[in-house]
């Protein structure tokens, strides 16, 4: 298995520029996470879905943030306009039916910077 | 106060040492993950636990439900080893902590 893919590695942007961040998680998972890793704050749940259908919202920063899961194999975190503060590392995670511990199995993240 | 703490933030040690990094969590779980991000970044699952004491390797995780904590060891450490080393609290959310600094001196 490929394991959960994410895109881009790497992004530098300007300010008020629109960023899309894209997740593919392991085929046959039914929970998506996004989350934010910065030095102060480390990692932050942002939101996640079952199923395709977001769950819990609470941690999108902002109305700046939003996120969609249109089919069980893609979502996107999609970030408009950016902010110099909304630089970090976001990761995607996927956790499946078949592990009903909870098992995240994460992406390797997008590391960006919002000059 | 954090929901899930970990201590120590930072710990610097001599291969080969033991290492132990706790962490305890005040929210109720069904599931806690251990979890190591190397300087590159990635994110790697260690440990899933319940209940008791899983063992791979050199590592070692223990849980105590009641207690609400519980605890990574590392025998006979590395440089390898070097590493973030986080627990998460799963439940319907999952819940980090902020993460213990390891580095293990060769």
């Amino acid at each position: 298995d490929a394991g959960v893919i994410q895109s881009p590695r790497h992004e530098v942007t300007e300010m008020g520029q629109e960023v899309t961040l894209r997740c593919k998680p392991i085929s046959g998972h039914n929970s998506l996470f996004w989350y934010r890793q910065t030095m102060m704050r480390g990692l932050e749940l942002l939101i996640y879905f079952n199923n395709n259908v977001p769950i819990d919202d609470s941690g999108m920063p902002e109305d700046r943030f939003s996120a969609k899961m249109p089919n069980a194999s893609f979502s996107t975190l999609k970030i408009q306009p950016s902010e110099p503060r909304d630089s970090a590392v976001y990761f995607c995670a996927s956790r499946g039916r078949t592990t009903p511990t909870g098992e995240l199995f994460f992406g390797e993240g997008s590391r960006l910077t919002v000059l | 106060k954090n929901e899930v703490e970990q201590s120590p933030q930072n710990l610097t040690a001599q291969e080969g040492e033991f290492i132990t990094i706790n962490c305890s969590y005040s929210v109720g779980i069904s599931a806690l993950h251990w979890l190591q991000q190397h300087p590159g970044g990635g994110i790697v699952s260690l440990f899933m636990l319940s209940s008791g004491k899983k063992k791979h390797g050199r590592l070692i995780a223990t849980i105590n439900i009641q207690e609400k904590h519980s605890s990574l060891h590392i025998t006979a450490s590395h440089p390898r080893d070097s590493a973030v080393y986080i627990c998460a609290a799963i439940d319907d959310k999952i819940i980090f902590g902020k993460g213990t600094r390891l580095h293990i001196l060769p």
